[in-house]
């Protein structure tokens, strides 16, 4: 049964430092998307990439959050340094989407690494 | 920027009612995705729909697209459908193709 992993689960740490969340998203999908969920936003997309190209991350604050694909099979967000507010649960999720075609197919989300900064 | 309003908030309901959950878009779209989120976290995709209607066990997704509404329905409801149920809207034309989720709806069925 094909799944996006996510790591880690819960992560607890103190304002600024730095905080990397990790993605492996399903063998031969072609398109991770980063989420953020909180109680006050709800869902928010954050950044998302195609063939491991980013093709948004206007969602993303630039100034402390960056998101890479250094490869097919690991997607990174990175956050620093962290702030309180960053507190929330990312998501990544990933999908397919046949080439020429916009518009991601039915995606399969990870279980979503709860972040804390104290 | 696409808006995507679900009604109701929050909704409980008796096991064995017919659920309908709403969901309306400002913007024309490429599809519409609804999406399952249990206590423990986890998101599940049910559906992702562009016209018409798709049926997968009790649940029913519609959407009309000249009307910028989609519809999520549960036959015969469980305690165990009790969850929160996410529509997103997936842009159409120029650019990000992500989502634009909506708040949620918080369904809880009784036994």
């Amino acid at each position: 049964d094909a799944r996006v992993t996510q790591t880690p689960r819960h992560k607890v740490t103190e304002m600024g430092q730095e905080v990397t969340m990790r993605c492996q998203p399903i063998l031969g999908h072609n398109t991770v998307f980063w989420y953020r969920q909180t109680m006050m936003q709800g869902l928010e997309l954050l950044a998302y990439f195609r063939n491991r190209a980013p093709l948004d991350d206007s969602g993303m604050p630039k100034d402390r959050f960056s998101a890479e694909m250094p490869d097919a099979t690991l997607a990174t967000l990175k956050i620093q340094p962290s702030e309180p507010r960053d507190s929330a649960v990312y998501f990544c999720a990933s999908g397919l989407v046949p080439d020429g075609r916009a518009g991601a197919n039915v995606l399969t989300f990870g279980a979503g690494s709860r972040l804390t900064v104290l | 920027k696409n808006e995507v309003e679900q009604s109701p908030q929050n909704l409980t309901a008796q096991e064995g009612e017919f659920i309908t959950i709403n969901c309306s878009y400002s913007v024309g779209i490429s599809a519409l995705h609804w999406l399952q989120q249990h206590p423990g976290g986890g998101i599940v995709s049910l559906f992702m729909l562009s016209s018409g209607k798709k049926k997968h066990g009790r649940l029913i997704a519609t959407i009309n697209i000249q009307e910028k509404h989609s519809s999520l329905h549960i036959t015969a409801s469980h305690p165990r459908d009790s969850a929160v149920y996410i529509c997103a809207a997936q842009n159409s034309g120029g650019g990000a193709d992500g989502l634009t989720f909506g708040k949620g709806t918080h369904l809880i069925i009784q036994p």
